[in-house]
């Protein structure tokens, strides 16, 4: 069974720090590995997806990279804003199980201002 | 982009009622929605997968005559949480994925069920 690992539960910054999330997973048949943010009794807003064959995406200040063998993603934030506090979700997709995912526990981002 | 919407965004009920929570695609057809069950603090998991059409396919561990899933047509499926007890309190979220989706899925904004 696909245990997705999220690192650190929480964490808060001050603003203009850059931060990293990490997202590990047990299974690496992965299809692909998704990024996404949730505020506070909100749905899910899809931040970056990596498709298995790939390295890494980026999309503005974020960057995030997959090393499938080794089971780890991480999404790198650059010059964190008050406006980027929120709960940072991984979630992976396995290659066997439909289009289902698999998801972290989250990690929860303050950004001090 | 692809927008899923859900009603209600927010239900209360009393014990033993049933609920019905609507998921809709409005501006692409959805092949196939998901429906995830999130606890506080806890991650998303999976409850049901269903196919337009067709009768859905549930996680180990989910009563599927508690919940109910209809994808009748190809923008809306809904999950109907029979006789709920307080214990199915939770906040519920469903994506759904089109046949020209690529590879990624769309989720809802949520529903939070608080059952009395």
């Amino acid at each position: 069974k696909q245990e997705v690992t999220q690192i650190p539960a929480a964490l808060s910054v001050p603003e203009g720090e850059n931060l990293v999330l990490n997202c590990s997973f047990t299974d690496s048949a992965i299809y692909n590995l998704q990024w996404f943010r949730q505020d506070p009794g909100k749905g899910l807003t899809s931040l970056l997806l990596i498709q298995s064959s790939q390295r890494e995406q980026t999309s503005g200040r974020l960057n995030a990279s997959l090393d499938k063998s080794s089971g780890r993603s991480t999404l790198y934030i650059a010059a964190s804003q008050p406006g980027d506090s929120a709960t940072y979700l991984c979630a992976v997709r396995l290659r066997d199980s439909g289009y289902a995912l698999n998801f972290g526990k989250g990690t929860s981002l303050l950004v001090t201002p | 982009g692809a927008v899923v919407s859900q009603h209600p965004s927010r239900v209360i009920c009393k014990s033993g009622t049933s609920v019905k929570i609507e998921c809709r695609s409005l501006d692409f057809q959805a092949t196939t929605m998901f429906w995830y069950r999130q606890f506080p603090k806890k991650s998303l998991m999976l409850m049901a997968t269903s196919n337009e059409g067709s009768k859905a396919t549930y996680e180990q561990g989910v009563e599927k005559d508690k919940f109910l899933i209809n994808h009748a047509s190809l923008t809306l499926s809904t999950l109907t949480v029979t006789s709920a007890h307080p214990e199915d309190s939770s906040f519920y979220i469903c994506s759904a994925r089109g046949s020209t989706s690529g590879k990624g899925q769309y989720f809802g904004p949520g529903t939070r069920l608080t059952v009395l």
